[in-house]
């Protein structure tokens, strides 16, 4: 498997523009988790899916930021309109519960998206 | 609900030093605990994990990790650090029969000196 495929890498763009993350999960995980990575706030959860499903967004810092999981197999967040304090890296992860072993969620990230916003 | 506590911010080791990361966690019971490290430029990768059993685990790159109940941690160790162990180090507590989401810590920034 490929793992977690995420794209753009890097994101460089101006206040105001629109800003889409695009995730593929690995195939046949039912979770899908998206963080951002800042030096001030570390490693916040932004939103999960279950099953294509949104469960908790209550980390969406607000409503600029919006995630979709049309089937599957993708994934996206969307900041429009972006602004210079949402530069950060940006990471998919996806996990399959470890049903032997409720609560047991052992994720896999992808490389993350480094978005810099002017 | 479950917390991790990463004490150190930055660790500092020369290579082939011994190296100990720590980790605390609060929960009622005995939590499920993992450690994630991040190289730069990369994604978070498991290093190793708890559910039960034997509190000594052994993990991937010659790590290995402790679960001491009595003191709610889980410490992670390595005998010799190589200089490509210089990393971010994740420690992450997740409920049994609760969240199915992790709870990660602050994490550590492992310094690797020549």
């Amino acid at each position: 498997d490929a793992g977690v495929i995420q794209s753009p890498r890097h994101e460089v763009t101006e206040m105001g523009q629109e800003v889409t993350l695009r995730c593929k999960p690995i195939s046949g995980h039912d979770y899908l988790f998206w963080y951002r990575q800042t030096m001030m706030r570390g490693l916040e959860l932004l939103i999960y899916f279950n099953n294509n499903v949104p469960i908790d967004d209550s980390g969406m810092p607000e409503d600029r930021f919006s995630a979709k999981m049309p089937n599957a197999s993708f994934s996206t967040l969307k900041i429009q309109p972006s602004e210079p304090r949402d530069s950060a890296v940006y990471f998919c992860a996806s996990s399959l519960l470890v049903t032997a072993h409720s609560g047991a969620n052992v994720l896999t990230f992808g490389a993350g998206s480094r978005l810099t916003v002017l | 609900a479950q917390s991790v506590t990463q004490p150190d911010i930055h660790i500092t080791v020369s290579e082939g030093a011994s190296l100990e990361l720590r980790c605390n966690y609060s929960y009622g019971a005995t939590p499920y605990l993992f450690w994630y490290v991040q190289s730069p430029g990369q994604g978070l990768q498991l290093l190793l994990k708890y559910f039960s059993g034997d509190t000594l685990v052994q993990g991937i790159k010659g790590f290995e990790a402790e679960f001491k109940r009595s003191q709610s941690s889980f410490n992670l160790r390595k005998p010799s650090v190589h200089w490509s162990d210089a990393a971010e180090y994740f420690c992450a507590v997740g409920a049994p029969g609760g969240s199915y989401i992790p709870t990660f810590g602050r994490g550590t920034s492992l310094i690797v000196h020549p």
